[in-house]
């Protein structure tokens, strides 16, 4: 079955430096891959997708690259703040099914 | 506003004890989902819907049921419920069949058996 492994230690970032997560999967590359921002308490929130066929996608301070190679998301948030402090959850989406499925996702602390 | 809509919040309850949590969406999403989240497991979908009267197993369906008579309302029933159903459950809708879009999720349903 397909293992989706985000980094499982908390990050801990200085504000103002660039934040780098993981997302590596195994077996099957999906059609689209998306990353979402959960805060304590409440329901993830959509950021971002890329497909397959896209290198790299980017969001004001987001970036997003998909390397299907070696099965692996990485998600940048550049000059980071205090207030991205969350837990970054990467979801895999493949067209023939009907569903995602999510990693277990990778909590991220910015200190002033 | 666009929203997806879950309740009850929290409950506590005992087992065996039948128990529905609601899910309504006002954004005529046809695909909706429900998943559960458990420390170190992520988001695990239980079940899903494309559309009115169509619903699949998704990953952990063990337990629990769901219906879909219509578009907005996507019920989850817990017909017995046990402790190892103690998690926080979201409902989940997006607006296209292959559900290749973002996923709206409402704020959650923490639900302890006890």
């Amino acid at each position: 079955s397909q293992k989706i492994e985000q980094n499982s230690e908390a990050l801990n970032i200085q504000e103002g430096k660039t934040a780098t997560l993981t997302c590596n999967y195994t077996n099957y590359s999906p059609a689209y891959l998306q990353w979402y921002r959960q805060d304590p308490g409440r329901g993830p929130v959509f950021l971002l997708l890329i497909r397959e066929n896209e290198k790299e996608k980017r969001k004001e301070r987001l970036k997003v690259t998909f390397d299907t190679t070696l099965k692996q998301s990485l998600f940048h948030i550049t000059a980071s703040q205090p207030a991205d402090s969350a837990t970054y959850l990467c979801a895999l989406g493949y067209s023939s099914a009907s569903k995602i499925i999510f990693g277990s996702g990778t909590r991220l602390s910015i200190r002033p | 506003e666009a929203q997806v809509t879950q309740n009850p919040r929290y409950l506590i309850t005992v087992t065996g004890k039948k128990l529905t949590v609601t899910c309504s969406q006002n954004m005529n999403h046809e695909y909706m989902s429900w998943y559960r989240q458990d420390p170190g497991l992520g988001l695990r979908q239980i079940y899903y819907s494309m559309n009115v009267e169509v619903t699949d197993k998704g990953d952990v369906p063990e337990g629990y049921k769901v219906s879909r008579k219509e578009k907005r309302n996507f019920p989850l029933i817990l017909e017995s419920p046990s402790p190892n159903q103690t998690s926080l459950y979201f409902c989940a809708s997006n607006l296209r069949r292959a559900n290749t879009g973002e996923l709206f999720f409402g704020e959650g349903s923490r639900l302890t058996v006890l």
